[in-house]
């Protein structure tokens, strides 16, 4: 089993869907909670961090962490087509070198 | 101020042929990664400079490859002797510091295609 589990999709939606992306880890010692949005060849580019447990809103965008569950989630509003992207999860610890442990990413297709 | 650039943007070789990647950090970040993506994954951590020193270099997956990295500027991750499983988007980022969480900036990945 990986530490972080992603389904990897296709998830296609219309524009205006609330979008929901999620991932699992096994990690109890992650305390940074990351998504990454990467589009077609591209570098990834930070969309939201959380620290520990908890909600954070950002315009469209909310990042859940559920730290019992080992859960994270990010929500996206009112999608776009320029939402069409691949979305990477990340965490890491605490200490150290903060190296981030990513999953394999969702594509996300919002269509008009 | 300009961002983390990598060169060559894609890259084609022959099996068995040695290639250099060039990574160049976002000025004043001190600390400097190296991932590896390949088609429909995430990214695996290779190696990682502060400074001019690899403090972690774990994520190598053998010793044909190493990277260097030039006081706080430049890195350069060579591939010896290359297979066709070393095809992958090879991605640098760079971070203020490594000693507490700092968000990374990542370049454009270099493609390399091995034939």
């Amino acid at each position: 089993q990986k530490e972080v589990e992603q389904d990897p999709g296709p998830l296609s939606v219309p524009e205006g869907a609330i979008v929901s992306l999620n991932c699992t880890y096994s990690n109890s010692a992650f305390q940074y909670f990351m998504w990454y949005r990467q589009y077609s060849r591209k570098g990834p580019e930070l969309l939201m961090y959380t620290y520990s447990s908890g909600n954070k809103e950002d315009g469209r965008f909310t990042a859940q962490v559920d730290k019992s569950s080992k859960y994270i989630s990010l929500f996206i509003r009112d999608s776009q087509p320029s939402d069409s992207a691949t979305y990477l999860c990340a965490m890491s610890g605490v200490g150290g070198s903060y190296i981030p442990t990513f999953g394999r990413g969702t594509s996300l297709i919002v269509h008009p | 101020g300009a961002g983390v650039s990598q060169s060559p943007s894609n890259k084609v070789t022959e099996k068995g042929k040695d290639v250099e990647l060039r990574c160049d950090p976002i000025s004043g970040h001190t600390a400097l990664y190296w991932y590896r993506q390949r088609l429909g994954q995430g990214l695996e951590f290779l190696i990682y400079f502060q400074g001019n020193s690899a403090p972690d270099k774990s994520g190598l997956p053998s010793d044909r490859f190493s990277a260097e990295r030039t006081g706080e500027s430049v890195s350069t991750l060579t591939i010896q002797r290359t297979q066709q499983e070393d095809s992958a988007v090879y991605l640098c980022a760079s971070t203020l510091m490594s000693s507490s969480y700092n968000e990374q900036f990542f370049g454009p990945g270099t493609r390399l295609t091995v034939l």
